[in-house]
């Protein structure tokens, strides 16, 4: 079965340079989700996207934004990299489903580390 | 967004039941209660939701009171591999797109 795809698995960047990463999710999702999860931390919730349109907004800083584009697929732009940025990046997807409401898929994560 | 409140870890033996409870006072009528896993470096994994009672799969069983204010995820005969730390998630996908994970509990399975 298809699984929520994230590119690139590993980025290397230095700071106060800019990093692009791509989610793509399950065929027929129609809802993105974005994570930042630090080491040994919990997954923090930086933004979500429902057909195509923003839909709410966690601890992305300002320096960060999303998007959601036609076929669905998601991508965050970060710039301005700090070290504090290392991190583990998520993106998940979900149906808007009457019952499986809660469900979603997680892809297996972009490392960002920022030197 | 109603808050969550779980043990910051757990220890158990393998063949053991294990439950985690979670609190979640301020749970609205129309929010689920979902269980996430999630494995070192990877994505968090659905395991299980729930509205009320009891509900089970084939790898858990979710109990729910009847206030709802608190949920318990039950995982029978544990073996090593569910070393994980278990997240317990409040909210409705259906209704909006804000899923925030609290901080969850870490189980260690040991031999």
């Amino acid at each position: 079965a298809a699984g929520v795809i994230q590119s690139p698995r590993h980025l290397i960047k230095e700071k106060r340079e800019t990093a692009t990463l791509k989610c793509y999710p399950i065929p027929r999702h129609d809802t993105v989700y974005w994570y930042q999860q630090g080491p040994g931390q919990d997954p923090q919730f930086l933004i979500s996207f429902y057909e195509k349109m923003q839909s709410d907004k966690g601890s992305i800083p300002d320096r960060f934004s999303a998007q959601q584009f036609s076929d669905y697929h998601s991508e965050l732009n970060m710039s301005s990299l700090e070290l504090g940025d290392s991190a583990l990046y998520f993106c998940a997807s979900s149906p808007r489903d009457r019952v499986r409401r809660t469900e979603a898929f997680f892809g297996q994560g972009t490392r960002l580390t920022v030197v | 967004l109603a808050k969550t409140t779980q043990p910051i870890s757990m220890d158990s033996y393998e063949g053991q039941e294990v439950n985690i409870t979670c609190s979640h006072n301020n749970i609205a009528t129309n929010d689920y209660i979902t269980w996430y896993q999630q494995f070192p470096s990877q994505g968090p994994r659905f395991i299980i939701q729930g509205y009320k009672t009891k509900v089970t799969n084939e790898v858990a069983s979710l109990f729910i009171p009847a206030d709802r204010k608190s949920s318990t995820l039950s995982l029978p005969r544990v073996s090593l591999s569910d070393t994980a730390v278990y997240y317990c998630l409040v909210g409705d996908l259906y209704n909006n797109n804000d899923m925030r994970f609290g901080a969850g509990t870490r189980l260690t399975v040991k031999p």
